[in-house]
């Protein structure tokens, strides 16, 4: 799987746009980008997957450029409920069997 | 949506007994399940894969005498983790995507916060 490398933390307010950035340079061709979002002693929660160009779904958008060795999830006007722990991550992933492998992920404290 | 269950979602232990930790698909059918473990403020690691019907592979330095796995049906997975000691305390999760369909984020359970004391 290819290795990501995301900021550890993030701090942001309240009606704000947060964008966090995912660098993967070994990407393969078959990869997928998924972002996942944790919050304190609960198992992650899906929040946005894509291949390319952009994603954007009722939770956030997914940026991913041309040569797919970044991309970038974007949470908009984001709640105080937001401040939770976001993991990028990429794989080959589409199939059942395949294991999903987590990276550092990026904490993000929402402020009032 | 898809919703992956785990029980218990705490328990407490004593030192030397075995705790089982049970996975459930609650309405789709997992062929493969994922067991992970996640100490404080650290991300997740994946401990192992369980098949359906065959032996869970391991990752590496995970033993698997210690943490025995069973996935004996298409929705249910268990983790035990035997003879636990104070440092197998931790918060362990599951994760199991839907076997009958090709597209599919995996859904991961609320986890299980074991103390063992």
């Amino acid at each position: 799987l290819a290795k990501t490398t995301q900021p550890i933390s993030m701090d942001s307010y309240e009606g704000q746009e947060v964008n966090i950035t995912c660098s993967h340079n070994n990407i393969a061709t078959n990869d997928y980008i998924t972002w996942y979002q944790q919050f304190p002693s609960q198992g992650p929660r899906f929040i946005i997957q894509g291949y390319k160009t952009k994603v954007t779904n009722e939770v956030a958008s997914l940026f991913i450029p041309a040569d797919r060795k970044s991309s970038t999830l974007s949470l908009p006007r984001v709640s105080l409920s937001d401040t939770a722990v976001y993991y990028c991550l990429v794989g080959a992933f589409k199939a059942a069997g395949n294991k999903l492998t987590f990276g550092g992920g990026t904490r993000v404290l929402v402020k009032p | 949506g898809a919703v992956v269950s785990q029980h218990p979602s705490r328990v407490i232990c004593k030192s030397g007994t075995s705790v089982k930790i049970e996975c459930r698909s609650l309405d789709f059918q997992a062929t493969t399940m994922f067991w992970y473990r996640q100490f404080p403020k650290q991300s997740l690691m994946l401990m192992a894969t369980s098949n359906e019907g065959s032996k869970a592979t391991y990752e590496q330095g995970v033993e698997k005498d210690k943490f025995l796995i069973n996935h004996a049906s298409l929705t249910l997975s268990t983790l035990t983790v035997t003879s636990a000691h104070p440092e197998d305390s931790s918060f362990y999760i599951c994760s199991a995507r839907n076997a009958d369909r090709a597209n599919t984020e995996a859904f991961f359970g609320q986890g299980t916060r074991l103390t063992v004391v």
